[in-house]
């Protein structure tokens, strides 16, 4: 059963700062990883899709890695602005015969003017 | 293109009663999925659906269910309510299974 975890569960950085956020997963035999932006009481703004094959991919100021192997990606947030305050979710895509999602508990990242 | 869209986005019930939920894909969109979000349990996959079929359901009980009608619109119903039910449902669609699933702005269920 694929579990997904999140680390740190919420973060507080100062505005300008760079900063990681980190997503890891136990069943390494996935189709791909999925980083989502959830603001308070809204739906799920996709970021950026890694499909199993890639390392990485770049949206802007956001880059997320994929190292599948050992179970890890990591999204990168340069100059972090008060606008990306929000929940960070993961999301890994398992594929097969199990066409779902499956979540990690999110990050919530506060950046502060 | 239009995004996904739900509705409703609020509804308040009473234990016991039933709900009916519906999601409206991107146009094109046939893969149809639905999750629960509440505080505690976080993202639950509920079902997916692809050409009116049934691909995957998670581990919810048989009051709830879905389907999907041929023009890729879904509805999910939710039997007998209970407390526990209070939740934001999430509807997302994706063209096929390797390509970004997008949500819609979910159903704010509310079970007095």
């Amino acid at each position: 059963k694929q579990e997904v975890t999140q680390i740190p569960a919420a973060l507080s950085v100062p505005e300008g700062e760079n900063l990681v956020l980190n997503c890891s997963f136990t069943d390494s035999a996935i189709y791909n990883l999925q980083w989502f932006r959830q603001d308070p009481g809204k739906g799920l703004t996709s970021l950026l899709l890694i499909q199993s094959s890639q390392r990485e991919q770049t949206s802007g100021r956001l880059n997320a890695s994929l190292d599948k192997s050992s179970g890890r990606s990591t999204l990168y947030i340069a100059a972090s602005q008060p606008g990306d305050s929000a929940t960070y979710l993961c999301a890994v895509n398992s594929g097969g015969s199990n066409y779902k999602l499956t979540f990690g508990k999110g990050t919530l990242l506060t950046v502060n003017p | 293109k239009a995004g996904v869209t739900q509705t409703p986005r609020y509804l308040i019930k009473t234990r016991g009663q039933q709900v009916t939920l519906s999601c409206s894909p991107i146009s094109g969109h046939r893969s149809v999925s639905w999750y629960q979000q509440t505080p505690g349990q976080g993202l639950q996959f509920l079902f997916e659906y692809f050409s009116e079929t049934q691909r995957n359901k998670g581990n919810f009980p048989g009051r709830f269910s879905g389907r999907q009608f041929s023009n890729s619109r879904s509805e999910m119903n939710v039997s007998t309510l209970e407390l526990g039910d209070s939740a934001l449902y999430l509807c997302a669609s994706r063209l096929g299974i390797t390509d970004t699933q997008y949500f819609g702005p979910g159903t704010r269920l509310t079970v007095l």
